[in-house]
């Protein structure tokens, strides 16, 4: 267990609202990031942060926003949420200790979107 | 595009005998290679690590390491039904920071 705990880990919403997804560590590791796993895709980056306020965009970013203004908070952001995200959103964090990049995963949010 | 590719199975094997997994990966500077198990609902949890060619041994699962080929394999001795899960192959991105390269997973199904 990595200390990673995401809220809601359910959500359904509606075309077009803003969804704030939040992943919570407790280790103080530097490197988070976001996934989105869907059906014949596998695990896919949305977005990563390196440290406070310091995020860069991964292969699926368009449409999603994030944040990171304490080390333990990472906060993913639908701005307007459509249909096609549609998804499993998980967390990781970067062990910064392993030189291998050792990654472990929060839980999981399963959204839906109407 | 860096490439993790996957047989997506199921792979189907009784219980006992030996599950063997693969992966191969397109990026030559790629340096950590992982396996994750998925049950389903569930998140990744990781199985095991590799970087250096050869073998890695953990218990009832061996990893091997092919560097020159860009194949890493994942061995299961002994399957047990509660084996059943997927599988993902994942390798690390060469710049730093960048997150793990995800396969798509191979299903094994371990029937008793």
């Amino acid at each position: 267990d990595a200390g990673i705990t995401q809220s809601p880990r359910h959500k359904v919403t509606e075309t077009g609202t803003p969804v704030t997804l939040r992943c919570h560590q407790t280790e103080n590791h530097r490197y988070m990031y976001w996934y989105r796993q869907d059906p014949g895709h596998g695990l896919r980056l949305i977005h990563y942060s390196y440290g406070v306020k310091d995020t860069d965009k991964g292969e699926v970013s368009d449409g999603y926003s994030v944040s990171r203004s304490k080390t333990e908070d990472f906060l993913l952001t639908l701005e307007s949420a459509t249909s096609s995200q549609t998804s499993v959103y998980f967390c990781a964090i970067r062990e910064d200790s392993s030189s291998l990049e050792t990654q472990y995963f929060g839980p999981g949010t399963r959204l839906l979107v109407l | 595009q860096k490439e993790v590719e996957q047989n997506s199975g199921p792979l189907s094997v009784p219980e006992g005998a030996i599950a063997s997994l693969n992966c191969t990966y397109s990026d030559r500077g790629s340096q950590s290679f992982f396996w994750y198990r998925q049950y389903s609902g569930k998140s990744p949890e990781l199985i095991m690590s590799i970087y250096s060619n050869g073998d890695k041994e953990d218990g009832r699962f061996t990893a091997q390491l092919n560097k020159a080929s860009q194949y890493v394999s994942l061995l299961i001795r002994d399957s047990q039904p509660s084996d059943s899960a997927t599988y993902l192959c994942a390798v690390n991105g060469v710049q730093a920071g960048t997150a793990l390269i995800f396969g798509k997973g191979t299903t094994l199904s371990v029937s008793s």
